[in-house]
């Protein structure tokens, strides 16, 4: 079957780093994307990985381990608006994506 | 540019009636696709479009629903009796087909809420 796994919730401080992991059991591998979504709005594309490694962008890193199923966001310098669900979706080929349950982060001041 | 646009974004229906959700996708995506979050759970895919034609409809629950794309452009969804269970939120998203890494742009959702 395909599997997708998060933590349900996390709480971090503004201005800290906080580990989003994602870990994931499917039938093929054509990609992991990051999703962020507010209560009420669309997911909104946040990083894509397909290699192993680290990709940044700006205050978002996305990491990839293929050999373990493993995927994790980080998030620096925390800012309020950064309290949302993240999403860990994996494309087992081309077309639809898997998607975890989310890990809502609430970031306190 | 405009994104992905979703119709209406609220629906609240009486079991057995018909409802028929629309989605407008980022204009020049050829994929398109619906998803379905039921309360609690993760959001799930119910099928995708290339065009008009259907590549995947692996994930419909029944055939009390009918996704169409006429012309290859807008989609709908129609729900046909609605039962209990089809609440939720349905989201559409849309990608390239060619070139990049086809990334899925969501719409807001309709929540859909059968009594």
């Amino acid at each position: 079957g395909q599997n997708i796994d998060q933590p349900t919730e996390m709480t971090a401080t503004e201005g800290a780093i906080v580990q989003i992991n994602c870990t994931y059991q499917t039938s093929g591998f054509n990609g992991l994307f990051w999703y962020q979504q507010h209560a009420g709005e669309a997911p909104t594309f946040l990083s894509y990985n397909v290699l192993d490694g680290l990709e940044e962008k700006g205050r978002f890193s996305s990491f990839l381990s293929r050999s373990k199923g493993y995927s994790y966001l980080l998030l620096k310098e925390l800012q309020m608006k950064d309290s949302a669900s993240y999403l860990c979706a994996v494309r087992p080929a081309r077309g639809k994506l898997i998607f975890g349950t989310g890990t809502r982060l609430q970031v306190f001041p | 540019e405009a994104g992905v646009t979703q119709f209406p974004s609220h629906s609240v229906i009486e079991k057995g009636q018909t409802v028929t959700l629309r989605c407008d996708p980022i204009s020049g995506h050829d994929n398109l696709y619906w998803y379905r979050r039921v309360m609690g759970k993760e959001i799930k895919f119910l099928l995708h479009f290339v065009k008009e034609s259907k590549q995947d409809e692996s994930g419909m629950p029944n055939n009390r629903f009918l996704a169409e794309r006429t012309g290859g452009t807008y989609s709908t969804l129609k729900v046909q009796p609605a039962e209990l269970e089809d609440s939720g939120v349905y989201f559409c998203a849309s990608s390239q087909v060619q070139g990049g890494i086809k990334t899925q742009y969501f719409g807001p959702g309709t929540r859909l809420l059968v009594l």
